[in-house]
């Protein structure tokens, strides 16, 4: 399958701090885009990063890319209540016609 | 449209009857996918449409999966005999470069 790898699976911290999530992949990839998804509904797209691209930011995101390791994080930074969601990579493979999502992070935050 | 429309939100159907969901997405965007979600679980590929081209439908479950769209915009994912292993929220996604823009989906449910 080429579907992405996540982790942890879920994620609880306090409002605040930081939240670091990982993502893994197995194929060749033209970028890599992280998603957010409230109440299991629809995915609002965050952030994409290219595969010649190390690290991106974005607000209180900050995305990194290590091709060699087929590997992503996604930080979110000082989180808050409302960041409370699931979190989801997605990669755009070369020669694919769509994004294969992982299996994604649910991640809570404290008030 | 501003967004991804679909329709309905949510569908209770008793098992073997047909379904059709609907997905309008944004208008200019030739892409338009579907995907299937599972409780709890990431997003599986079925069927994409881009432009006048074939669909890449390597993504249907069964032959009971069929779509398709209507002068470019509009799409229907028809499902015919539905299982109660069909429950999902059904999700569409269209876009235009990079980065998709989803639907909030249907939520299917066979009982």
């Amino acid at each position: 399958s080429q579907q992405g790898e996540e982790d942890p699976q879920a994620l609880s911290i306090q409002e605040g701090e930081n939240a670091t999530m990982n993502c893994s992949y197995k194929t060749s990839i033209n970028n890599l885009q992280w998603y957010r998804q409230n109440s299991g509904r629809g995915l609002v797209h965050l952030i994409l990063i290219r595969s010649n691209e190390r690290e991106k930011h974005s607000g209180r995101l900050r995305v990194t890319l290590d091709t060699s390791k087929k590997s992503s994080s996604l930080l979110i930074t000082a989180s808050r209540a409302a960041d409370t969601a699931s979190y989801f990579c997605a990669t755009d493979g070369t020669g694919a016609n769509n994004l294969f999502f992982g299996t994604g992070t649910r991640l809570t935050v404290i008030p | 449209g501003a967004g991804v429309s679909q329709s309905p939100s949510n569908k209770v159907t008793e098992k073997g009857k047909d379904v059709e969901l609907r997905c309008d997405p944004i208008s200019g965007h030739t892409a338009l996918y579907w995907y299937r979600q599972s409780l709890g679980q990431g997003l599986e590929f079925l069927i994409y449409f881009q432009g006048n081209s074939a669909p890449d439908k390597s993504g249907l479950p069964s032959d009971r999966f069929s779509a398709e769209r209507t002068g470019g915009s509009v799409s229907t994912l028809t499902i015919q005999r539905t299982q109660q292993e069909d429950s999902a929220v059904y999700l569409c996604a269209s876009r235009a470069a990079v980065g998709y823009t989803f639907g909030s989906g249907t939520r299917l449910t066979v009982v």
